[in-house]
């Protein structure tokens, strides 16, 4: 079996820091992808990490270590336009994304 | 402008009725999937395609059909046998040829379908 495991909710104050945590179990690992959705919108790529290490993309970074099974993705400089819902997803066959649940981050002025 | 199109955007079913969900793309992408989204329940993949006539299924499979009969066209059929249809549904589609698992996930808008 495989599961991912993401906070629910996340508030953070427009202009913060906010990292959002991303624990995986799976039989096979290709790589770990995050994705946004504004609500009833459709999920965008942000990123993706195959290897440990960070990727950096503008104001967003995301990490991962393979041998703890864990990634985050930062998002630094908040906007009020970040609050949105936030996925982590996992490669584990090469053929289909497995995805968390979400995490839903609200933005506060 | 290259995308991919779900219509329609809501749909409205009753009980029992069979439903077909559409899905086209003008990407050229090889690989397309549905996913089905619940409040609270992230994404779950229903079906998917790597290449045309050649369809597997994913995690939540019972109760949905699809067909692959042409690159952009990737169908999906709500059956009546699927005990709780009413769900957000979104298709996607990804890469070219068969090292395309590193490519990103393009999605569409998504069909919003109710049964009652």
């Amino acid at each position: 079996g495989q599961s991912l495991e993401q906070p629910s909710e996340v508030t953070a104050v427009e202009g913060a820091i906010v990292q959002i945590n991303c624990t995986y179990q799976t039989s096979g690992f290709y790589g770990l992808s995050w994705y946004q959705q504004h609500d009833g919108g459709a999920p965008t790529f942000l990123s993706y990490n195959a290897l440990d290490g960070l990727e950096e993309t503008g104001r967003f970074s995301s990490f991962l270590s393979r041998s703890d099974s864990y990634g985050y993705l930062l998002l630094q400089e908040l906007q009020m336009k970040d609050s949105a819902s936030y996925f982590c997803a996992v490669e584990d066959s090469g053929y289909a994304l497995n995805f968390g649940k979400g995490t839903s981050l609200l933005v506060t002025p | 402008d290259g995308g991919i199109t779900q219509s329609p955007k809501y749909l409205f079913r009753k009980e029992g009725q069979n439903v077909t969900l559409s899905c086209e793309q003008n990407l050229n992408h090889d690989a397309m999937y549905w996913y089905r989204q619940d409040p609270g329940q992230g994404l779950r993949l229903i079906y998917y395609s790597q290449i045309v006539n050649d369809f597997q299924k994913g995690d939540i499979a019972e109760g949905y059909s699809v067909s692959r009969e042409k690159k952009e066209s990737f169908p999906l059929t709500v059956t009546s046998a699927q005990k709780n249809p009413t769900a957000f549904y979104l298709c996607a589609s990804r890469g070219q040829g068969v090292s395309s698992y590193n490519s990103p996930l393009h999605f569409g808008n998504g069909t919003r379908l109710t049964v009652t």
